[in-house]
């Protein structure tokens, strides 16, 4: 079964800098994606950015992007340009390439706090 | 192109009775999602259905649970005498046709469910 951990409970940056936020993974397959979701007070579950296992080149997305290291199963994502709308807790997912074995399989999370 | 709606938002049930969650998914997505979000803790998969057929229940307890997602109408969450451990916020997602799809859920905004 895979498996998503997130070590960092909590996180704190300055409005404007930059942060890093860590995920590590255990599968057996070769072929999968990641993913990070946002989750605001609200509890609405945002997308933020999505890895497809087999690309090489890190995603990114405006001010998110990715550092994909698939030999050492790790996903971290990088928050440029922090703004205070950033603060939320930051969840990394994994999921098999789809047929029946298609569930998000979510790590604990992470509490991004923006300091202004 | 409404998102995915989840009602009620907020269910408050006494212990033995009968919750039901509701999820429609975004127009055009045939796949639906269940999760369980207990405080402090990612999301945990539940069940994956599509149009009148349970896809994946692994992640469903055996008893008092069941899921439904009929050929008209929303998918129903349904959860027989509730007892306190049930308290949590229940999500759904939905995504298109796994072929068609990039592999992306895109999330309601959630029920909490409050057993008291």
């Amino acid at each position: 079964a895979q498996t998503v951990t997130q070590s960092q409970p909590e996180m704190s940056v300055q409005e404007a800098e930059t942060v890093t936020l860590s995920c590590t993974y255990d599968t057996s397959e070769s072929d999968y994606y990641l993913f990070w979701y946002k989750q605001p007070p609200s509890r609405q579950m945002i997308l933020v950015i999505r890895q497809e296992a087999y690309k090489q080149q890190n995603a990114t997305e405006n001010r998110f992007s990715v550092n994909f290291q698939k030999a050492a199963k790790s996903f971290s994502l990088k928050i440029s340009d922090s703004q205070l709308g950033d603060a939320a807790m930051y969840f990394c997912a994994y999921r098999s390439t789809g047929g029946a074995n298609s569930k998000l399989t979510f790590g604990k999370g992470i509490t991004l706090s923006v300091r202004p | 192109n409404a998102g995915v709606m989840q009602n009620p938002r907020h269910l408050v049930r006494r212990r033995g009775q009968e919750a039901r969650l509701r999820c429609s998914p975004m127009k055009g997505h045939s796949h639906v999602y269940w999760y369980r979000q207990l405080p402090e803790e990612g999301l945990k998969f539940m069940v994956y259905l599509q149009k009148e057929n349970i896809i994946d229940e692994s992640g469903m307890p055996k008893e008092r649970f069941s899921a439904e997602f009929p050929k008209e109408g929303p998918s129903i969450l349904r959860i027989q005498q509730v007892v306190r451990g049930d308290s949590a916020a229940y999500f759904c997602a939905s995504s298109p046709r796994l072929v068609a799809a990039k592999n992306i859920q895109y999330f309601g905004a959630g029920t909490r469910l409050s057993v008291l």
